[in-house]
């Protein structure tokens, strides 16, 4: 596989599960992302890890637990989620932070909380 | 803070008819501006990157121009097409003070009709 994938792609979980959000990225990046796309509100940052350390928590619910154990992966661990916290995830990934290289988008996963 | 607006919302054009699509942000330090397209739900497609000290590039049919003095990028498809059908995120990335922070756009969802 190339570029960013991201597992699941579709999630239905109700307010008491406990799931998980798998990014991979093999481009040899060293930076991540995680973020959030509701419904008629713009692409929202909430995690930014750099070789592994997590550099940004943009004010996220603790219900929402990142991780990540190496530069290849990033994973969101959910748990008590609300209906409103139903949207589309998308992880990204670049070569670092450094603000002139592109950020690689993941196809996101789909996540609906009922 | 920044602020990134795309107008129109949505625009439904006619196959062959040339695109415009605008972006307007409100903090002029910003390092790059980047175009994004997206598909009903799926991730981003990196389109075209401008670097600050850069007035436009052009990929194909598609030209993006950037004035960071007066806080605008403007994205042209030429000749569009029905493929073109999808939505367009225009997304800022702030300099070093702003944590180099990629701020998106609430995107034009565009429609080309045979």
């Amino acid at each position: 596989e190339t570029g960013v994938t991201q597992t699941p792609r579709h999630l239905v979980m109700g307010m008491t599960n406990k799931k998980s959000l798998k990014c991979e990225q093999h481009l040899g990046h060293n930076a991540m992302y995680w973020y959030k796309q509701s419904a008629k509100k713009p692409l929202e940052l909430m995690f930014v890890y750099s070789l592994e350390e997590r550099v940004e928590n943009n004010s996220v619910p603790s219900r929402f637990s990142p991780e990540c154990p190496n530069s290849s992966h990033l994973f969101l661990h959910l748990h008590t989620l609300q209906p409103e916290d139903s949207a589309l995830y998308l992880c990204a990934s670049s070569p670092s932070l450094a603000g002139a290289y592109e950020q690689y988008f993941g196809p996101g996963t789909r996540l609906t909380v009922t | 803070k920044q602020e990134v607006t795309q107008i129109p919302a949505a625009l439904s054009v006619p196959e062959g008819e040339n695109l415009v699509l605008n972006c307007s942000f409100t903090d002029s330090a910003i390092y790059n501006l980047q175009w994004f397209r997206q598909d009903p739900g799926k991730g981003l497609t990196s389109l075209l990157l401008i670097q600050s000290s850069q007035r436009e590039q052009t990929s194909g049919r598609l030209n993006a121009s950037l004035d960071k003095s007066s806080g605008r990028s403007t994205l042209y498809i030429a000749a569009s097409q029905p493929g073109d059908s999808a939505t367009y995120l225009c997304a800022v990335r702030g300099g070093k003070a702003a944590g180099n922070k990629l701020t998106f756009g609430g995107g034009t969802r565009v429609l080309v009709k045979p």
